[in-house]
């Protein structure tokens, strides 16, 4: 069964940079997409690609089995649980990991 | 737009009583998708369906759980009986095509005494 791995928690300081690992056994994926979930709100995509990309302070790296999404100048408001899904080709739905709780230390 | 919408946000029942979530994908979307949370096991796809048509409802635990899509804007995910251990956050998601990225809604908070 295809599976998803990443930390189940991660702490950073402000200000610093904070790396969360994603790997995968999904075969013929070909793209990741990262989500950001606030606990009751709705998981929103953060940053998604098939090479590194970037959108703000999130930078995403690619590569075929695994991805890492790096967060600059990491603030309080950034504690929250990041979500990587890689993409499979054709209509399959996303697999995510367990997700990743980041907590901030002031 | 108005986004995906669920409901109720929060559902407190009894074990053993039927349970039924609700929502309304984003208008155009083609493919609506039932998620549930939890902290053992993150994001778990439960059912998936195209065109209103059920395509993979492999991730459904148990038969205790259904779900159905009579319309392009709305499904509902069922429960009957409900017991304990489905108390979790039950998420809705559509997409438009294969390839555009998921929208989330926020979510309905089961909780089963």
């Amino acid at each position: 069964k295809d599976q998803v791995f990443q930390p189940s928690t991660v702490a950073s300081s402000e200000g610093a940079v904070v790396e969360i690992f994603c790997n995968h056994s999904v075969s013929n994926a070909y793209n990741f997409f990262w989500y950001l979930h606030f606990p009751g709100c709705a998981p929103r995509l953060l940053v998604k690609g098939s090479k590194p990309s970037q959108q703000g302070r999130y930078n995403m790296t690619y590569e075929r089995f695994s991805s890492s999404l790096l967060i600059l100048q990491v603030r309080e408001a950034d504690a929250a649980v990041y979500y990587c899904a890689p993409r499979c080709s054709g209509n399959t739905p996303l697999v995510f990991g367990k997700g990743t709780r980041l907590s901030v230390i002031a | 737009d108005a986004g995906v919408i669920q409901s109720p946000r929060h559902e407190v029942t009894e074990m053993g009583q039927e349970v039924t979530l609700r929502c309304k994908p984003i208008s155009g979307h083609d493919y609506l998708f039932w998620y549930r949370q939890t902290m053992m096991r993150g994001l778990e796809l439960l059912i998936y369906f195209n065109n209103n048509v059920p395509i993979d409802d492999s991730g459904m635990p148990e038969d205790r759980f259904s779900a159905k899509m009579p319309n392009a804007s709305f499904s509902t995910l069922k429960i009957q009986p409900s017991e304990p251990r489905d108390s979790a956050v039950y998420f809705c998601a559509s997409r438009g095509t294969a390839n555009s990225p998921l929208h989330f809604g926020n979510g309905t908070r089961l909780t089963v005494t």
